[in-house]
């Protein structure tokens, strides 16, 4: 089982429209999440960190449920801009080091 | 603006050579990470360094090296590459020691084919 899964996708939406991902982690200790983007052909970029009692950042909600060992990102009023494929992200440990452990995206296309 | 440059975006070798992939950033962050990213797979680590001359293992670093003889710079070496090797490579840096809490930065990525 994979460490991070996210359902690939790809989600195809209007422009307007109101989408969410999905995203289970597997090691219950994990401290902390984060959403990245990442274009097409291009590097990933962090989109915002995920906190326990949700979080909000204009048009982008990030909800984490700890029990469920469950990430979500809801997206609002879709623009054309946000299409790209969005990386779920948790912190995990490898030989005593912290490090990133990335899901394998999930992919948004937006259309007119 | 934090900037990460890695030396090709794209690379043809053949099977058997050694490859050399660099990475240089510019924002005297500590933490330097090779990553490659693959169709379904995602992102995975290769190998990442916390320090100058300093080095670990990552969840794939059969078949790799790395080099970090100064702060700024984070070579990742094939010895003798291979067809499987075929991928986006990643480079990243993050600013302090050992903390991961803290947004990464990628470089553009090099798309690496292997013949």
């Amino acid at each position: 089982r994979k460490e991070v899964e996210q359902d690939p996708g790809p989600f195809n939406v209007p422009e307007g429209a109101t989408v969410a991902f999905n995203c289970t982690y597997s090691n219950s200790a994990s401290q902390s999440f984060f959403w990245y983007r990442q274009d097409c052909r291009k590097e990933p970029k962090l989109l915002m960190s995920v906190y326990s009692s949700g979080n909000e950042d204009g048009r982008f909600t990030a909800q984490l449920n700890r029990a469920s060992q469950y990430i979500s990102l809801l997206i609002r009023d879709s623009k054309l801009s946000d299409s790209a494929t969005y990386l779920c992200v948790v912190r995990g440990v490898s030989g005593g080091y912290n490090k990133l452990i990335f899901g394998a995206g999930t992919r948004l296309a937006v259309h007119p | 603006d934090v900037k990460v440059t890695q030396s090709s975006r794209y690379l043809v070798k053949r099977t058997g050579e050694k490859v050399f992939l660099e990475c240089v950033q510019d924002m005297d962050h500590e933490n330097m990470f090779w990553y490659r990213q693959d169709p379904g797979l995602g992102l995975r680590l290769i190998y990442f360094s916390y320090d100058v001359k300093m080095k670990e293992k990552g969840d794939i670093p059969e078949g790799y090296s790395v080099s970090r003889e100064k702060k700024e710079r984070f070579s990742l070496i094939l010895e003798s590459a291979s067809t499987n090797q075929t991928s986006m490579y990643l480079c990243a840096s993050s600013l302090v020691k050992g903390y991961s809490n803290q947004p990464q930065h990628f470089g553009d990525g090099t798309r690496l084919s292997i013949l």
